[in-house]
């Protein structure tokens, strides 16, 4: 069956820099476009970007400067990584998949995150 | 950007009442997507292109709209709906999420 799974630090201090690993099974990277979402109190769901079945990306502007996401289709992994956090960047962070631009079908159980000294 | 604007914020309803949720968009999409999330669980898609309802989820629920309205419809309320509900639009980038529509049991 389809499984998505969040892994992540918990805590991590401002200015530094975080990473999420998002582990699938069930399908192929290569036939799913796979999204990131976050969940913040002062923002609630905003997404972020996206990994092609292709292995290009498409960013939300509002991290784009500061935000990358790659994959390890061999590991069936996929990679968040996003510099100079700050105290608004707490939240829970979902990785999604999708078929296309249709809809986000399965979401992994999202890994809380909280970015303090 | 595009704005999805939900309404109400927040509702009550009594078993079997009609429930009507509403999502605005600041400019037209071509279709809406609908999430249910219950507390400290991730979300779960509930409709998808406007008005087909996901796996598992029960016909009492309905999705309907066009352009900048869409909505989401329970016919008869049942205690197992309370649980927040979130508008999602995939038509632009970037894609915008509503702040969502937290149902409650009257």
């Amino acid at each position: 069956q389809v499984q998505l799974k969040e892994t992540g630090p918990g805590l991590v201090q401002p200015t530094q820099t975080l990473s999420i690993t998002c582990t699938v099974s069930g399908f192929s990277l290569t036939s799913y476009y796979m999204q990131w979402v976050r969940q913040t109190p002062g923002k609630g769901l905003e997404w972020m970007g996206f990994i092609r079945s292709g292995g290009s990306t498409e960013y939300n502007s509002e991290f784009k400067s500061r935000l990358s996401i790659s994959r390890d289709t061999s590991k069936n992994q996929v990679f968040l990584k996003m510099n100079s956090l700050k105290t608004e960047d707490t939240g829970v962070y979902y990785c999604a998949r999708s078929r296309y631009r249709d809809y986000f079908d399965y979401w992994g159980q999202g890994v809380m995150v909280t970015v303090s000294s | 950007e595009i704005v999805l604007t939900q309404s109400p914020t927040t509702m009550a309803a009594s078993p079997g009442e009609k429930v009507t949720l509403n999502c605005l968009a600041s400019s037209s999409v071509s279709y809406m997507n609908w999430y249910q999330q219950k507390s400290g669980a991730s979300p779960k898609l509930w409709i998808y292109g406007t008005s087909n309802l996901a796996s598992g989820v029960p016909n009492r629920f309905s999705g309907s709209g066009s352009g900048t309205s869409y909505s989401l419809t329970i016919s008869s309320m049942e205690a197992e709906d309370v649980a927040t509900y979130y508008c999602l639009q995939l038509s632009s980038y970037p894609y915008t999420f509503g702040a969502g529509t937290k149902l409650e049991l009257k």
